[in-house]
Formats: C-alpha cells, structure tokens, sequence
C-alpha cells in the first residue's frame, strides 16, 4: 500500500518557472527522501531529510519537512526541459532495516 | 564508479513459469532492496537484504524469494508467476542502513 500522496498528479510549467510539489503521509517517520524517475526507469535519489530537520537545500531543490502535519514540499527553481520526470516522496518508518514506502508520484512536464 | 546494474533489462515470461532476476550493487554497499513498481504506480518494498542475511520483508507471497551472496550481489526469484506481476522490479543499494538508497535502471518484466 502507498503511504503517501503527492500533490497534484501532474503538473504542466513553462522553462523558468518554479515547480513544487507537496507529499502527505500517515506515520511518524526516520527522515523522507524525493526521488525522480525519467520514463519508467530506475530512480534518481535526489534529496533526504531527516525527522528532525525543518528545511534541506541542494541546488535548484529546495525540500521541506512539516511533522506535525505529516506533510513535505520540494520546490524546483528555474526549471529546465531536463527537469521532466516524475517525482515521488518516500518515507522511512521502519526500525532495524529501511523499507521505502514511496507515494503515488507527480509528473511534472517543463515545456521550453 | 559503477552504479546499481541489473539484468536482464526486459525479460517475457509465461503465467506458471518461474523468473530471477539479478543485481549487483554499488562497490562497497553491503545493503539490497527490491521493489515492484506496477505502471502508474509508486515502488513497492519486497525485500532488503544486509550482509547476507534478510531484513525486511514487505507484503508479498511466499512465491516472491531472495537471497544475497557473498559479494552482496542478490537475485530475486518468483515462482509460478501471474498476470499481476508483470512490472518494473527496481533494485537498490545503500553503504548503511538507513541511508539513501541508489536505484538500479531496473529490469521490465512481462508476464503473458
């Protein structure tokens, strides 16, 4: 089962424009990683927050991290083609091993 | 550095036939993960192996197996294969547990 839901599905922006995308869950977690995926291939890791940090920066990405709402945020500034992908959340809840539970994914496309 | 590789990139199989598929981590990364993605849908956690031994296991039949050999490389067999599991199998591997997690390109599987 999914344990997060990205927001929205999809999402349609012109070259330059910033991107976000917002991730919800129902537990309490490790940390949340944001991973991209170009056509159905493997993932790419890109950003991992953990529990008790607040705010991640990694060059154009910008992620966030709200537990008491459960919910994260990644923001892309000055998108490019490139950036085209899907983008999932996923989050770790787990002890003694780490089991990924991955949302449902935003497909973003950028438009030159 | 190499990164995750899988084999082979597409496999057909028929239902009742038996599959693996093979992985070969990151140099130095002692830690495998499976995951299935089923097409339009996020990953979902099968399997994470650490040094040799299992230590998660997600929501999956016992027809789903896996093992890791000494050189932390690791296959994952399914037995008497279904329709439903026609999906994208996603290894990925990691230096600790927990940590991010580096993705493979994956191997398509399609079960006719």
């Amino acid at each position: 089962s999914q344990q997060g839901e990205e927001d929205p599905q999809a999402l349609s922006i012109q070259e330059g424009e910033n991107a976000t995308m917002n991730c919800s869950y129902k537990t309490s977690i490790n940390n949340l990683q944001w991973y991209r995926q170009n056509s159905g291939r493997g993932l790419v890791h890109l950003i991992l927050i953990r529990s008790n940090e607040r705010e991640k920066h990694s060059g154009r990405l910008r992620v966030t991290l709200d537990t008491s709402k459960k919910s994260s945020s990644l923001l892309i500034t000055a998108s490019r083609a490139a950036d085209t992908a899907s983008y999932f959340c996923a989050t770790d809840a787990s002890t003694g091993f780490q089991k990924l539970v991955f949302g449902t994914g935003t497909r973003l496309l950028v438009s030159p | 550095d190499a990164g995750v590789t899988q084999s082979p990139t597409h496999l057909i199989k028929t239902r009742g036939q038996h599959v693996t598929l093979r992985c070969s981590p990151i140099s130095g990364h002692k830690s495998v993960s499976w995951y299935q993605q089923v097409l339009g849908q996020g990953p979902q956690f099968i399997f994470q192996y650490y040094e040799k031994e299992e230590r998660g296991r997600g929501n999956f039949p016992d027809r789903f197996s896996a093992r890791q050999f000494p050189n932390y490389s690791s296959e994952l067999n399914v037995n008497a294969l279904l329709l439903g599991d026609s999906a994208l199998y996603l290894c990925a591997s990691s230096s600790q547990v927990p940590y991010e997690q580096y993705f493979g390109p994956g191997t398509r599987l399609t079960v006719t």
